[in-house]
């Protein structure tokens, strides 16, 4: 039981590339997320998805796609990479009630030059 | 506008008792969660209260008043492990977790 896993760990980007990261979960969990944290600043949903093939914005969606094909996994992809998108990734999930506990992968570091 | 404040960092000695408040403002409330982040790594579940009180759970404890706007995490019997970020969030009327900055905890021997 793995929990939940994500792929790469680190990366460097140049500004203009495009890259996708891969979350995977053993769970069975319905709900997942994917969060960027950047120092002084508190964990910042970017988009959510609330089962296989749903897909929906958070606060901070602009610059990112995702998608949920699967239901253990859940991509964020970086069409064309930002300096301001360099930022420590993270993926969670959580069983069906948005209540529950949501946890969390090992992050993913981006340094976008 | 939504928001979560937390103090930036606190210092405690080891064996000792530290209380780390966090005040929120948001729109609606469907619960509090504390989570201990370490440096470099993912933050975990510590505690969620919904209710108005005090939940209590081995060394931590973590208390909730709704009218306030108002929660404190409790850690009893530092120990050195102890020593990284508390994360307070608040789930709002969307069912959408809020997230403080965090508290960096230092724990000195």
């Amino acid at each position: 039981n793995a929990g939940v896993t994500q792929t790469p760990k680190f990366r460097v980007l140049k500004t203009g590339q495009s890259m996708t990261l891969l979350c995977a979960q053993d769970m069975n969990h319905e709900y997942m997320y994917w969060y960027r944290q950047d120092p002084g600043m508190g964990l910042r949903l970017i988009h959510y998805s609330v089962g296989e093939g749903t897909t929906a914005k958070g606060e901070v969606p602009d610059g990112y796609n995702v998608s949920r094909l699967k239901k253990q996994n859940f991509l964020l992809g970086l069409e064309s990479a930002a300096p301001s998108q360099t930022s420590v990734y993270f993926c969670a999930s959580s069983p069906r009630d948005p209540q529950e506990t949501q946890y969390f992968g090992p992050g993913t570091r981006l340094l976008v030059l | 506008g939504q928001n979560i404040d937390q103090p930036t960092e606190m210092t405690a000695t080891e064996g000792a008792i530290v209380q780390i408040n966090c005040t929120y403002q948001t729109s609606g409330f469907n619960g509090l969660f504390w989570y201990q982040q370490h440096a470099g790594e993912a933050p975990t579940f510590l505690s969620y209260n919904v209710l108005d009180g005090l939940e209590e759970k081995g060394r931590f404890s973590s208390f909730l008043s709704r009218s306030k706007g108002y929660s404190y995490l409790l850690l009893k019997e530092l120990q050195m492990k102890d020593s990284a970020s508390y994360l307070c969030a608040v789930m709002d009327s969307n069912y959408q977790l809020i997230w403080g900055a965090g508290t960096k905890l230092i724990i000195k021997p």
